[in-house]
């Protein structure tokens, strides 16, 4: 069975630049979170979905960053103006609420010039 | 606000040592506690605790959890260089699906 698929796998862009990652979350799960992950403040949750509704943006840093998920199978994080503090690795996590254990992707390394 | 610390920060050992990992939450609603290994990459998950007592094993690792104490214990026997990671607790934030993540406890073992 396929885990959490994310892509791209790495990044690198400049400043100003609209990054869009992407996640398939495993099939069936009904939760979907995306984490940021860096040296200076470890891993970070951003926002999550149930059924493909967000239920807490609350750690979303701002307004550059927006997320959705379409369907049950898709959801994207997108930056934009990306900027360099935004560099860091980008998880995406799924899980069935039956079971509070989330399933990570591989992740995405960030790097904005 | 809920919150989880972790000790130590950091360890180096060599490898055949056992080594004991630990974890302390305050969260509303406890529901149960995870633990999870990350190396170069993402985490992978590793034990679910909700019983007080229980202990969770799996090959050379294994874990408790102690509900009185608020904490579990993550124990790593005869440790190889393979071991080396981050171990990250994490229990439900209450009343919610967020994990609340500790800083991490980073363990390398050398040979």
């Amino acid at each position: 069975d396929a885990g959490v698929i994310q892509s791209p796998r790495h990044e690198v862009t400049e400043m100003g630049q609209e990054v869009t990652l992407r996640c398939k979350p495993i099939s069936g799960h009904d939760y979907l979170f995306w984490y940021r992950q860096t040296m200076m403040r470890g891993l970070e949750l951003l926002i999550y979905f149930n059924n493909n509704v967000p239920i807490d943006d609350s750690g979303m840093p701002e307004d550059r960053f927006s997320a959705k998920m379409p369907n049950a199978s898709f959801s994207t994080l997108k930056i934009q103006p990306s900027e360099p503090r935004d560099s860091a690795v980008y998880f995406c996590a799924s899980s069935l609420k039956s079971s509070n254990t989330q399933y990570f992707g591989p992740g995405t390394r960030l790097t904005v010039l | 606000e809920d919150k989880v610390v972790q000790s130590p920060l950091s360890l180096v050992v060599h490898e055949g040592d056992t080594v004991t990992l630990n974890c302390s939450y305050e969260v509303t609603n406890f529901r149960s506690l995870l633990w999870y290994k990350q190396e170069k990459k993402a985490p992978t998950f590793l034990f679910m605790l909700t019983s007080s007592g229980i202990e969770k094993k799996s090959g050379r690792l294994s874990s408790i959890l102690d509900k009185k104490e608020l904490s579990s214990i993550l124990n790593i026997t005869a440790t190889q260089t393979g071991d080396s990671a981050i171990y990250l607790c994490a229990p439900p934030q209450g009343g919610s699906e967020k994990l609340v993540f500790g800083k991490g406890t980073k363990l390398t073992v050398n040979p």
